[in-house]
């Protein structure tokens, strides 16, 4: 299996633009993680789906943050309208089981800059 | 909400030493993760150990986890330069999916 994906592995956008972040996860897995990593605030988990659904979003930041699971093989993180303050990596991350037994697989990162 | 927070922070080590972090957290836990980040890197899940597990070894590594004390160390034996990493711990409790994450120990091994 080739891991899980992410594209675009860099994005440098300007204020106000929308941003669209992309994962596919493994092949198998049932749980899909989106998270955000910056130096201030470490590594944040923005929302999880279990099955395509959408299970936790209390990390979204606020009503600019969206995400989607369309079908089990892929997953969008969009910003809109992006600010610099949402400068960051932002990782998805799959799994398979409740509890996270196996571990999370991470993709390699989204490196977003909003300038 | 749980998090594991790491201490020390930074270690750096000359390659063969053992480099041992520490992780405590607030809340009853099901399990304790520890993952490695190479800079620029995603995160690679290393260990789990159970709430009812005390010790578990995976090769050069070994995790302990006292949940009286709600804290677990991560031992890296004879380490390599190849380990020079950021080491983080992360809990999940019951019930949900969420792996809360800490801050993170960056470990700087020396040839």
């Amino acid at each position: 299996d080739a891991g899980v994906i992410q594209s675009p592995r860099h994005e440098v956008t300007e204020m106000g633009q929308e941003v669209t972040l992309r994962c596919k996860p493994i092949s198998g897995h049932d749980y899909l993680f989106w998270y955000r990593q910056t130096m201030m605030r470490g590594l944040e988990l923005l929302i999880y789906f279990n099955n395509n659904v959408p299970i936790d979003d209390s990390g979204m930041p606020e009503d600019r943050f969206s995400a989607k699971m369309p079908n089990a093989s892929f997953s969008t993180l969009k910003i809109q309208p992006s600010e610099p303050r949402d400068s960051a990596v932002y990782f998805c991350a799959s799994s398979l089981g409740q509890g996270n037994l196996g571990g999370q697989y991470f993709g390699p990162g989204t490196r977003l800059t909003v300038t | 909400s749980q998090q594991g927070e790491e201490d020390p922070q930074a270690l750096s080590i000359q390659e063969g030493e053992n480099a041992t972090m520490n992780c405590s957290y607030k809340t009853s836990i099901n399990n304790l993760q520890w993952y490695r980040q190479n800079s620029g890197r995603g995160l690679v899940h290393l260990i789990l150990i159970r709430s009812n597990e005390r010790e578990k070894h995976s090769g050069r590594l070994r995790v302990t986890l006292d949940t009286s004390k709600k804290s677990s160390s991560l031992l890296i034996t004879a380490s390599r330069a190849a380990d020079t990493a950021s080491y983080f711990c992360a809990t999940v409790g019951y019930g949900n999916n969420r792996l809360a994450f800490g801050k993170g120990n960056q470990v700087v091994v020396i040839p």
